[in-house]
């Protein structure tokens, strides 16, 4: 059974920077591009960017350019998602979904990450 | 980016009842539309993708349709499960959105 395991939550100090791992299981990692979906308390899904596990491309919306790094480790078979100069609004659930050409069939548990003083 | 809107933003609907979501989008994008069902504390699940794709054991009462940059989410019967808000999301270039999401409540 596909499985996308994330690491635990996360409390982090304003300006902070934090990182999210995502580890795919049962099938080939190189195979799909893994996305990050955020979403903040009581709110809707919000895109981030996807990063292709094979060439290590990435790209991500505008909002988060300068902030977002995703990369990968092909050697354990995980992406990692850090997002740096955390303010308030950036507590949320983060998410790592797997793209099959367009839709995200499997979805890791979710991350919270609470940034506060 | 594409917009995505989704309408309404929240639904009451009984037991039994059909519903129908609309998502538009800002440009054409094809069939390059996915719905999603979220329910709380929990990862979104996909029901169907490229507009009418129903996936595999998501039940029958789910149906979408549309092309283009107007496309529906139809739930005939509903049943107590399905309440929970979902999500429209568009795959047409390198560059995703979601709409804003639908909140089905019980009446």
């Amino acid at each position: 059974q596909v499985q996308l395991v994330q690491s635990g939550s996360e409390v982090k100090n304003p300006g902070a920077s934090v990182r999210v791992s995502c580890r795919p299981s049962e099938y080939t990692f190189t195979d799909y591009y893994i996305h990050w979906v955020r979403q903040a308390p009581g709110q809707g899904l919000e895109w981030m960017g996807w990063i292709d596990p094979k060439s290590g491309a990435t790209k991500s919306t505008q909002k988060f350019q300068g902030r977002v790094t995703m990369t990968r480790d092909t050697s354990i078979s995980t992406v990692y998602m850090e997002l740096s100069r955390l303010t308030s609004d950036d507590t949320a659930v983060y998410y790592c979904g797997r793209d099959v050409y367009g839709p995200f069939d499997y979805w890791g548990q979710g991350t919270l990450v609470t940034v506060s003083s | 980016d594409i917009q995505m809107t989704q309408s309404p933003s929240s639904l009451s609907a009984f037991v039994g009842d059909r519903v129908i979501i609309t998502c538009r989008a800002s440009q054409s994008i094809s069939n390059y539309l996915h719905w999603y069902q979220q329910r709380p504390g929990k990862a979104p699940k996909l029901l169907i993708s490229a507009a009418s794709g129903l996936q595999s054991g998501v039940p029958p009462r789910f149906s979408g349709s549309g092309s283009g940059t107007d496309f529906t989410l139809t739930i005939n019967g509903l049943q107590p499960e399905d309440f929970a808000t979902y999500y429209c999301q568009q795959s047409y270039n390198t560059l995703y959105t979601f709409g804003q999401g639908t909140s089905l409540e019980i009446k």
